[in-house]
């Protein structure tokens, strides 16, 4: 099936500081991607919609000026977490749909591994 | 009220028995319904997606889906205890332009031997 990877699958950083996650789907083409975030015990929350060459479009309540998103290329969505504060700390999962796949009209979607996101 | 509503559980079955997961959701206009399997600190993984009304099988699983009633459920025969997990079911929604997925909170699921 499709693979969607995200890098860096852990990080920790200091409070104040910028943290950059990528999200590849590795065998297709993807024009849209879609930010989660998770906390513990929790659902997740979609954030936002990343859309290959324009702007994303965030969820009610997400700040994008924090959350900035950059969809370059059909493969590459890049999620940059501003001027990270603990209360940042969560799991934080992209996911791609696969237009080929599952049934004609609609297409299965994909995570990637998800990255944890420690503030210190 | 949330879209996508489950019991948060636990719900513990022992080895062999059939686990019975239930959903339901708030948006008549959701056409499409996926269950997720989640372990802990992974990102979801599809186990099987429903939508028109009626069954579908898929080896040990099968998803159920009533729109009438707003109601998807999912039965895992013979359960094993690599079946505890926490089970998500999603609804998509076409909101924006776009299709969007919109997740339950999730039953966590506890196969005991």
């Amino acid at each position: 099936g499709a693979v969607v990877s995200q890098h860096p699958s852990r990080v920790i950083c200091k409070s104040g500081t910028s943290v950059k996650i990528e999200c590849r789907s590795l065998d297709f083409q993807a024009t849209t991607m879609f930010w989660y975030r998770q906390f513990p015990k929790k659902s997740l929350m979609l954030m936002a919609t990343s859309n290959e060459g324009s702007k994303a479009t965030y969820e009610q309540g997400v700040e994008k000026d924090k959350f900035l998103i950059n969809h370059a290329s059909l493969t590459l969505s890049t999620l940059t977490v501003t001027s990270a504060h603990p209360e940042d700390s969560s799991f934080y999962i992209c996911s791609a749909r696969d237009p080929l796949a599952g049934k004609a009209n609609t297409g299965e979607l994909f995570f990637g591994e998800g990255s944890r996101l420690t503030v210190l | 009220q949330k879209e996508v509503e489950q019991n948060s559980g636990p719900l513990s079955v022992p080895e062999g028995a059939i686990a019975s997961l239930n959903c339901t959701y708030s948006d008549r206009g959701s056409q499409s319904f996926f269950w997720y399997r989640q372990y802990s600190g992974k990102s979801p993984e599809l186990i099987m997606s429903i939508y028109s009304n009626g069954d579908k099988e898929d080896g040990r699983f099968t998803a159920q889906l009533n729109k009438a009633s707003q109601y998807v459920s999912l039965l895992i025969r013979d359960s094993q205890p690599s079946d505890s997990a926490t089970y998500l079911c999603a609804a998509r929604r076409f909101s924006g332009g776009y299709n969007k997925l919109i997740f339950g909170a999730g039953t966590r699921l506890a196969v005991h031997p």
